[in-house]
C-alpha cells in the first residue's frame, strides 16, 4: 500500500525567505509519480510539481524545487523567496503507476504561513 | 480561462434531499475524478471516469453514484445526504491516469 507522511502540520516563514516542506513515501512499486498541491482557504487545489520516480533530475518550475532523495523516500518542497500569496495547505502526493488508475494518494498536509 | 469548472460553488441540501454536483471541463481530458475533502482532512477519491469506463473506490459509499455523459461533463450524484457527507468536494480531470491533476475550485457541501 502507499502511503504519504507530512509531519510538518504547520509552519511559518517570513517574506522574502525560502522555506522547505517535508514529505516522505512508502511504496512497494518501483514506478511512481510524486505531485505536490496548494490549497488555499479558499478550497481549490492547484497543482504544483511532479517528479517521477525515474528523474534523474530534481523537478522545478519558478519558485518550486523538489527535493527529491529516493533512497531516503522523500520528497521535499522547496519554496524560494515566499511571498505572502503562499500561505495555504500543501499537499503531497503519490500515484503508483503499476496500481489502480487515477488512485492519487494525498497527504494530511501542512499549513503554511508566511509572515511580512 | 477556467479550465475545471465545478458548480455550484457552495451547494445547501437538506438531511436525505438527493443533491447534484456538476463538474464540466474545458481541456478534453479522458479522465475525470470525484474527490471528498472534509474539514481539516486530505481529499480521498471517491471514483473516476476513464473515458466511459468507471472505477469505484472499494470504500465509497453506495450513497455516492456518478454519471458521465459526454467528455466535458461529470456529475456526482448523492443519493441520501447524511450529516456526515458534509465536505468540500472535488472535480480533477487529467489526459491520462499517470499525468497530474489539474483540480476545480471544489462544491462546499453543508448538509441541514
Amino acid at each position: 500500500a502507499q502511503k504519504i507522511t507530512q509531519t510538518q502540520p504547520g509552519m511559518f516563514v517570513q517574506e522574502k525567505e525560502a522555506v522547505t516542506l517535508d514529505c516522505t513515501y512508502d511504496t512497494s512499486d518501483p514506478s511512481y509519480g510524486l505531485f505536490w498541491y496548494k490549497q488555499p482557504s479558499s478550497g481549490e487545489m492547484i497543482f504544483l510539481i511532479y517528479q517521477g520516480s525515474y528523474d534523474q533530475q530534481n523537478a522545478t518550475e519558478g519558485r518550486y524545487s523538489l527535493n527529491f532523495q529516493k533512497a531516503r523516500k522523500s520528497a521535499n518542497l522547496v519554496i524560494s523567496a515566499s511571498q505572502l500569496g503562499d500561505s495555504a495547505m500543501y499537499f503531497c502526493a503519490i500515484r503508483n503507476y503499476g496500481g489502480s488508475q487515477g488512485n492519487l494518494i494525498f497527504g494530511k498536509g501542512t499549513k503554511l504561513s508566511v509572515k511580512p | 480561462d477556467a479550465m475545471v469548472i465545478q458548480n455550484p460553488r457552495y451547494q445547501v441540501t437538506q438531511f436525505g434531499k438527493p443533491v447534484t454536483l456538476s463538474c464540466s471541463q474545458t481541456l478534453n481530458h479522458n479522465v475525470m475524478y470525484w474527490y471528498q475533502q472534509k474539514s481539516s482532512q486530505a481529499p480521498k477519491l471517491l471514483f473516476h471516469y476513464y473515458d466511459k469506463d468507471f472505477n469505484n473506490e472499494a470504500d465509497t459509499p453506495d450513497n455516492f453514484q456518478s454519471r458521465r455523459p459526454n467528455t466535458s461533463f461529470c456529475f456526482l450524484d448523492i443519493r441520501s445526504p447524511g450529516l456526515g457527507d458534509a465536505a468540500m468536494y472535488l472535480c480533477a480531470t487529467s489526459r491520462d491516469p499517470v499525468q497530474p491533476q489539474h483540480f476545480g475550485d471544489g462544491t462546499r457541501l453543508s448538509i441541514l
